[in-house]
Formats: structure tokens, C-alpha cells, sequence
């Protein structure tokens, strides 16, 4: 089945620590994405990547950082800059930018303490 | 810089009636893509339906289209014959044709049986 996976669904993190959220497309998708989703905020973009070894900031990077080393995956970590983590975050991947249809993956819920 | 605007934070329908759900948004291209998407409670976001902004013919997939007025800047949709499986977070999300795409902030639907 071909489909964007993300893990864990839950994570949780004690204040001061990187973390890491994993994503992996096998749709064969050139572009990818990771949004922060709040209540009451809609879907913020963190970053994204049209290709490999490619990304661009989005709205709210500050605090995050990616990679794009494979077209397959495109990890995102939360550094400890980060002044409020705690949020739902959603990976989705699309054929190119603009018109095409984003596919997303079923997110991770990240707490931390 | 593009805008998307859901001024109604929730709705209800009772189950087989019809409901409208607004957007409005603003772009100074002239090429763009307007979406809507549904996130239920499983958080999973799934594409709804799509407009191009150059086709006058408003979209339609099953019991969901939309109502593009393209001098108005206006997206609602519309579904009709509710079911309880529609009930869900709607979101309006526009973009470019180079550019990202931008969500609105996002509208709960709750079916009454």
C-alpha cells in the first residue's frame, strides 16, 4: 500500500532535548512537508522540500531543523530553541508544489515536560 | 502574501440536510488553487475537493461541491445529504501556482442524528 507513514504517534520529551520525528513516503512523491497543527491555528508549515537535499523554510521554522537525503523520507527535528513544542505535527508529501494534491501522513502528538 | 479566512469556528447539520461552509481568501496571483480538506476525528487529513481558479465550472466529487465566486474571493462548500461520517474539521487551503499552500484556521462540523 502506498501511503505516508509517521512515528511514533505519540511522543514525549523532557524540556531541553532535540527530538526527532520520523517521516517516510513510498508514493514516489518529489515534494514534502511538515506542518504544526494548534488548536484554533489551522496547519502552520514548518519546512518543505520539492527535491533531494533541497528544502526551504516555511511560516514557523525557527526552532526546527529537516534533511532531505532520501526522496523517500524528510525528518524533522525539534530542537530545544523551540519555546513551545508541544503540538500535533503532520507530514504530507505531493508530486510537485502549487496544484498538486498533498497526501498526509497520520501525524504525531508531541508532549513535552 | 495569501490569506484564507473561515470566520465560523463550528456548525451543526442535522443528519440528510445540507450545509454550507464559507471561505474566503486573498492571493495577488492570478493563477491559483483553491482545496478543501477534512480532518475527523482520527486526525488523518483527506482531500475533499479541488478548484482551479481558471475553470468556471464549479467542482463537484459526490455529495460535495463547492461555490467558486471568483471576484468575490469566495469558497464555501456544500454538502449535501449529511451523513454522520461527515463530521470532522474542514479546511479551505489555497495556493499558487509557485507558491505554498495556506490553510485557514479550520471549521468543526458536527452531525446531529
Amino acid at each position: 500500500d502506498g501511503g505516508i507513514t509517521q512515528s511514533p504517534k505519540y511522543l514525549f520529551r523532557k524540556e531541553g532535548q532535540n527530538v526527532t520525528l520520523s517521516c517516510e513516503q513510498n508514493l514516489n512523491h518529489d515534494a514534502m512537508y511538515w506542518y504544526r497543527q494548534d488548536p484554533g491555528q489551522g496547519l502552520r508549515l514548518i519546512y518543505y522540500s520539492q527535491i533531494v537535499n533541497d528544502f526551504q523554510k516555511g511560516d514557523i521554522a525557527e526552532g526546527y531543523s529537516v534533511s532531505r537525503e532520501k526522496k523517500e523520507s524528510f525528518p524533522l527535528t525539534v530542537t530545544s530553541a523551540q519555546k513551545n513544542p508541544t503540538a500535533f505535527y503532520l507530514c504530507a508529501s505531493s508530486m510537485g508544489l502549487a496544484a498538486y494534491e498533498q497526501y498526509f501522513g497520520p501525524g504525531t502528538r508531541l508532549t513535552v515536560t | 502574501a495569501q490569506t484564507v479566512t473561515q470566520s465560523q469556528p463550528e456548525m451543526s447539520v442535522q443528519e440528510a440536510e445540507t450545509v454550507t461552509l464559507s471561505c474566503t481568501y486573498d492571493t495577488s496571483e492570478s493563477d491559483y488553487y483553491l482545496f478543501w480538506y477534512k480532518q475527523p476525528p482520527s486526525r488523518q487529513m483527506i482531500l475533499v475537493i479541488r478548484q482551479e481558479a481558471y475553470k468556471q465550472q464549479n467542482a463537484t466529487e459526490n455529495r460535495f461541491s463547492v461555490n467558486f465566486q471568483k471576484a468575490a474571493k469566495s469558497f464555501s462548500l456544500k454538502i449535501s445529504d449529511s451523513q454522520l461520517g461527515d463530521a470532522a474539521m474542514y479546511f479551505c487551503a489555497l495556493t499558487g501556482a509557485n507558491s505554498k499552500l495556506t490553510f485557514g484556521k479550520g471549521i468543526t462540523l458536527s452531525v446531529r442524528p
